[in-house]
């Protein structure tokens, strides 16, 4: 069964600062990656999507790298702002999501 | 854990026919529940959020007449798709949060894969 893990469960950094938030995954037979983020209360929203035969994606200020062969992926956030403060999730997808279980970043003005 | 189911798990249907999908918190309720959908190789996109006893808050661009949600009670969310049409091909996900808790926690259900004809 496909376990999704994500390290650090909670982060705390001063605003400005370039992070770091890592996902390891057990199956690589994966159809892709996804990162979201989840606001207190709100659904998710989806940040980047890498597709299976995909290195990396780019959204501004966010960059997510997927490496299949050892079942990683990480979310490189620059120049972070108070605003960036959230919970982080990634998920794969084989047949379904199977989702981490998260990281809450929190962001110091 | 918390469990989400989703029935059906796949559905085919005719062009104009309306599809029902049911999204059930099994041991715990659901006071607020989100669906998703996912076209093929595209991110998940929130459709609505639902909370029980209460309309759902749907997202902008997403039609409230075509996709009805009902959450009458806290352990079950239907998503209606009415009058389906082949671009409504998607894969569906609904999400739950478990209201007797602090956390924010979603818990996904397994999604249901819509394929109109």
């Amino acid at each position: 069964k496909q376990e999704v893990t994500q390290i650090p469960a909670a982060l705390s950094v001063p605003e400005g600062e370039n992070l770091v938030l890592n996902c390891s995954f057990t199956d690589s037979a994966i159809y892709n990656l996804q990162w979201f983020r989840q606001d207190p209360g709100k659904g998710l929203t989806s940040l980047l999507l890498i597709q299976s035969s995909q290195r990396e994606q780019t959204s501004g200020r966010l960059n997510a790298s997927l490496d299949k062969s050892s079942g990683r992926s990480t979310l490189y956030i620059a120049a972070s702002q108070p605003g960036d403060s959230a919970t982080y999730l990634c998920a794969v997808t084989i047949n379904q999501f199977y989702f981490g279980t998260g990281t809450s970043l929190t962001v110091i003005p | 854990g918390a469990v989400v189911s989703q029935h059906p798990s796949w559905v085919i249907c005719k062009s104009g026919t309306s599809v029902k999908i049911e999204c059930r918190s099994l041991d715990f309720q659901a006071t607020t529940m989100f669906w998703y959908r996912q076209f093929p190789k595209q991110s998940l996109m929130l459709m609505a959020t639902s909370n029980e006893g209460s309309k759902a808050t749907y997202e902008q661009g997403v039609e409230k007449d075509k996709f009805l949600i009902n959450h009458a009670s806290l352990t079950l969310s239907t998503l209606t798709v009415t009058s389906a049409h082949p671009e409504d091909s998607s894969f569906y996900i609904c999400s739950a949060r478990d209201g007797g808790k602090a956390s924010d926690e979603q818990f996904f259900g397994p999604g249901t894969r819509l394929t109109v004809l």
